[in-house]
């Protein structure tokens, strides 16, 4: 079975840019979650997608934005990139929101 | 909100001791637990969850978890360690209801020393 994807791995991004990160969910899986995990602390959950509309969101602001398309995929989008976005990225895939879910290797991204 | 501790930030220890990570959280409904674990380089992986029934749940590789209900806890253990256990260890609280997103905690770095 086809586990979670996510690209790219690496991305370096200067102040005020905007930045997408792409996940393909496990293969059967219908429901994506994001999460941001800054160095030396937990994932912090983002927001959810199931069957392409938001159920759910964490406390992230509104430059945090996202997208779940028919095949199950998402986008991550963050706008006005500032220096506390620098982090790991983490897309994590369920069916029907159950738990548990599975996660991908991750997004590293840096803001200089 | 809920909120989940995790103890100990970083543990060490020799092979074959004995291993018990203490994880609490906050949240007065009904949860869902999990233990997750990465290795290095590697992705979050399930290690071992707890729905409902037996408070006692065993896991992959030799790892088990209590969950104690009035004590709101979720302890992970192994009663031998191996070197190839050296990893960040995460406990994590799900919702049962419709937003079924986790909370985790900050981590504990378990290394193992041959």
């Amino acid at each position: 079975e086809t586990g979670v994807t996510q690209s790219p791995t690496h991305l370096i991004k200067t102040r005020g840019q905007q930045v997408t990160l792409r996940c393909s969910s496990q293969s059967g899986h219908n429901t994506v979650s994001w999460y941001q995990q800054a160095l030396g602390q937990g994932p912090q959950f983002i927001f959810q997608y199931y069957r392409e509309e938001e159920n759910g969101r964490g406390n992230f602001p509104p430059r945090f934005s996202g997208l779940q398309f028919p095949n199950y995929s998402s986008e991550l989008n963050v706008n006005a990139l500032e220096l506390d976005d620098s982090a790991l990225y983490l897309c994590a895939s369920s069916i029907d929101g159950d738990q548990p879910q599975h996660f991908g290797d991750g997004t590293r991204l840096s803001i200089l | 909100a809920q909120s989940v501790s995790q103890h100990n930030h970083h543990v060490i220890l020799s092979e074959a001791a004995s291993l018990e990570l203490g994880c609490n959280y906050s949240y007065g409904g009904t949860v869902n637990l999990f233990w997750y674990v990465q290795y290095p380089g590697q992705h979050l992986q399930l290690l071992l969850k707890y729905f409902s029934g037996d408070p006692l749940v065993k896991g992959i590789k030799g790892f088990e978890a209590e969950f104690i209900k009035s004590k709101f806890s979720f302890n992970l253990r192994k009663p031998s360690v191996q070197w190839s256990d050296t990893a960040e260890y995460f406990c994590a609280v799900g919702l049962s209801g419709s937003a079924r997103q986790l909370t985790f905690g900050s981590g504990t770095q378990l290394t193992v020393l041959p």
